[in-house]
């Protein structure tokens, strides 16, 4: 159980497009999903977290304009990249969780990951 | 502020020995303590929670310790294997004084096994 899955696995896109990346909980509905971003040989950065049906609480310094993400059902969220450049290559992370934040046994199940890639 | 620290940055071991993670932290209020393992392109899965009460917890070949007086943490693999080479990451999650919850995720352990 608490599986979530990540589409695409790999992307490469050209300068200045957009690229979606899709986040499912496959066997649980997820109250909260988060989004991380990891450069290489560091640990996972905390983008933002969503709530499903309510607008996304993005970390100081990440712009929610080019981030956009969109948590429409408590098992799909989805994050885009607008406009992306060479430098938002990296590798993008999803996790869902299930209960309530403030439970002891909150727990967050990551996602495989995506490599977005942009030249 | 709140921080979790990791060491070593990097370990290289031989195949079938054991080896100990760190992991400090100065996150108050503390809920709970995590380790990840991370293999590389792929998203982190737990091996192990602690709560402030507990001392150790086991999950086969891994074992972690919870000093919570000393806010340090440790990860020990026995007999290690090559599929052990991993990045391993520790997850404090701690309180905020608008009463949620963050995550705060070390920099990771990256453990390379050779045969």
């Amino acid at each position: 159980g608490a599986v979530v899955s990540q589409h695409p696995s790999w992307v490469i896109c050209k300068s200045g497009t957009s690229v979606k990346i899709e986040c499912r909980s496959l066997d649980f509905q997820a109250t909260t999903m988060f989004w991380y971003r990891q450069f290489p040989k560091q640990s996972l950065m905390l983008m933002a977290t969503s709530n499903e049906g309510s607008k996304a609480t993005y970390e100081q310094g990440v712009e929610k304009d080019k981030f956009l993400i969109n948590h429409a059902s408590l098992t799909l969220s989805t994050l885009t990249v607008t406009s992306a450049h060479p430098e938002d290559s990296s590798f993008y992370i999803c996790s869902a969780s299930v209960g309530l934040a403030g439970a002891l046994e909150h727990e967050q199940f990551f996602g495989p990951g995506t490599r977005l890639t942009v030249l | 502020k709140n921080q979790v620290e990791q060491s070593p940055q990097s370990l290289i071991i031989l195949e079938g020995k054991n080896c100990t993670l760190q992991c400090n932290y100065t996150v108050s209020p503390f809920s709970n303590l995590r380790w990840y393992k991370q293999d590389t392109g792929r998203g982190p899965v737990s091996l192990t929670i602690m709560t402030f009460s507990e001392n150790t917890k086991s999950n086969g070949r891994y074992t972690a310790t919870l000093d919570a007086d000393t806010k340090q943490s440790s990860l020990h693999i026995t007999a290690s294997q090559l599929s052990d080479s991993a990045s391993y990451i520790c997850v404090v999650r701690g309180g905020t004084t608008s009463g949620t919850y963050k995550y705060i995720f070390g920099t990771g352990t990256r453990l390379k096994v050779l045969a």
